[in-house]
């Protein structure tokens, strides 16, 4: 069974720094999806970033990157200039072959001004 | 974008009552629907997956009986908690794969209900 480890329960950093959250993942299969995503203190979740397993090109959505290492089972989330409002529990999710999400533990991200 | 519109967004009950939470999907066809459980400051926990006309199923562990699941159309789910007892509040939350896309977008998820039982 696939599972999702995010090793990291709180990160903090100064407003307008970067910050790097990680996540590993174990899998058999070869062709996968992973995610994260965003969780603000209103809970309503909301996709960050996706990143296809067959594509080696790194996503990114503005401020937002990811470093996926495959051979490693790694998708870490970068968050560059970070703002106050990027403060949040941040997930990161495995989509498996029953399309049904795998989640870690979540990681809570505080903004320092 | 999509839309999943989740009700109540907080409700609070008597032991013994059941309570039943709405999700609709505003402007796509959800063919399947996930609910969640979620304890506070913890990651979200897969109770079943629903597909329009079609039975949940339910994960191990799952009372089918306590909760009970209805996904008749394609905009409406809905996760009726019955005989409904203090163990049991929590923040609920439903999440919606939008048919039209492919399922790599992800999916999208209603905004939760805390559900407190007193």
């Amino acid at each position: 069974a696939q599972t999702v480890t995010q090793s990291q329960p709180e990160m903090s950093v100064q407003e307008a720094e970067t910050v790097t959250l990680s996540c590993t993942y174990d899998t058999s299969e070869s062709d996968y999806y992973l995610f994260w995503y965003k969780q603000p203190p209103s809970r309503q979740m909301i996709l960050v970033i996706r990143q296809e397993a067959y594509k080696q090109q790194n996503a990114t959505e503005n401020r937002f990157s990811v470093n996926f290492q495959k051979a490693a089972k790694s998708f870490s989330l970068k968050i560059s200039d970070s703002q106050l409002g990027d403060a949040a529990m941040y997930f990161c999710a495995y989509l498996d072959s029953n399309y049904q999400l795998i989640w870690g533990a979540g990681t809570k991200l505080i903004i320092k001004p | 974008g999509a839309v999943v519109s989740q009700h109540p967004s907080r409700v609070i009950c008597k032991s013994g009552t059941s309570v039943k939470i709405e999700c609709r999907s505003l402007d796509f066809q959800a063919t399947t629907m996930f609910w969640y459980r979620q304890f506070p400051k913890k990651s979200l926990m897969l109770m079943a997956t629903s597909n329009e006309g079609s039975k949940a199923t339910y994960e191990q562990g799952v009372e089918k009986d306590k909760f009970l699941i209805n996904h008749a159309s394609l905009t409406l789910s809905t996760l009726t908690v019955t005989s409904a007892h203090p163990e049991d509040s929590s923040f609920y939350i439903c999440s919606a794969r939008d048919g039209r896309t492919p399922t790599n977008y992800g999916y999208t998820f209603g905004s939760g209900t805390r559900l407190t039982v007193v």
